[in-house]
């Protein structure tokens, strides 16, 4: 069965430290995958996708399909990157979620 | 800029009753979801909905749950006995066109049954 897994539920950093939420997936095909972010008190948003390469709000993702991974990352993280954020894989039309991970961003 | 909206924020109800949870999806989206997340758990797919049928369910959709859109506007959840465990936040999601493009997500309702 196809899934997602995030190893950690809470990842902990200072202002400026570099950040890299870990996801990994098991998927039989080409993969398609997402990062969503859940700020608080907010709906989920798409923050980006591997085929389109962007880096969003300083983060980017690269597709490793020997590893099977698409772990996110960020440089230097900022207090407001402080939210949810959830791996997901495209399977036919819908989502598959791994549990997300929450990054909490200290000053 | 235009966003999926959902109603109620939440909703509270006795088990055994029905309840209708109801979405606005964005205005030209053609394709439509709905997700569920119990408390502490991942966020999992329920349904997909596109031309007036479901296209896809999950093991999760069995029949207590239905979809329905009434009118241009409206995309709703029905379950129809509610159970203890159907507890959870209900996500609604649309796309445009291309199931591969990104789902636009509502704020979600949540749900508790007593």
């Amino acid at each position: 069965a196809q899934r997602v897994t995030q190893p950690e539920k809470l990842l902990s950093v200072f202002k400026g430290a570099p950040v890299e939420l870990k996801c990994n997936y098991s998927y039989s095909g080409s993969p398609e995958l997402f990062w969503y972010v859940q700020y608080s008190r907010q709906r989920l948003q798409l923050l980006l996708r591997h085929i389109s390469r962007e880096s969003i709000k300083g983060f980017t993702a690269d597709l490793n399909k020997g590893e099977t991974s698409f772990h996110l990352k960020k440089p230097f993280a900022q207090e407001e990157d402080s939210a949810m954020y959830y791996c997901a894989l495209i399977e036919t039309d819908k989502l598959i979620f791994g549990t997300g991970t929450r990054l909490q961003v200290f000053p | 800029e235009p966003e999926v909206t959902q109603t109620p924020s939440h909703q509270v109800t006795q088990m055994g009753q029905e309840v209708i949870l109801r979405c606005v999806p964005i205005s030209n989206h053609l394709y439509f979801y709905w997700y569920r997340q119990i408390l502490g758990q991942k966020v999992e797919f329920l349904v997909s909905f596109y031309n007036n049928e479901i296209s896809e369910k999950s093991e999760i959709f069995d029949d207590q749950f239905s979809v329905e859109r009434p009118d241009g506007s409206n995309f709703t959840l029905k379950i129809r006995s509610t159970k203890l465990e159907d507890s959870a936040m209900y996500f609604c999601a649309s796309i445009t066109t291309g199931t591969r493009n990104e789902q636009f997500f509502g704020p979600g309702t949540r749900l508790t049954v007593l």
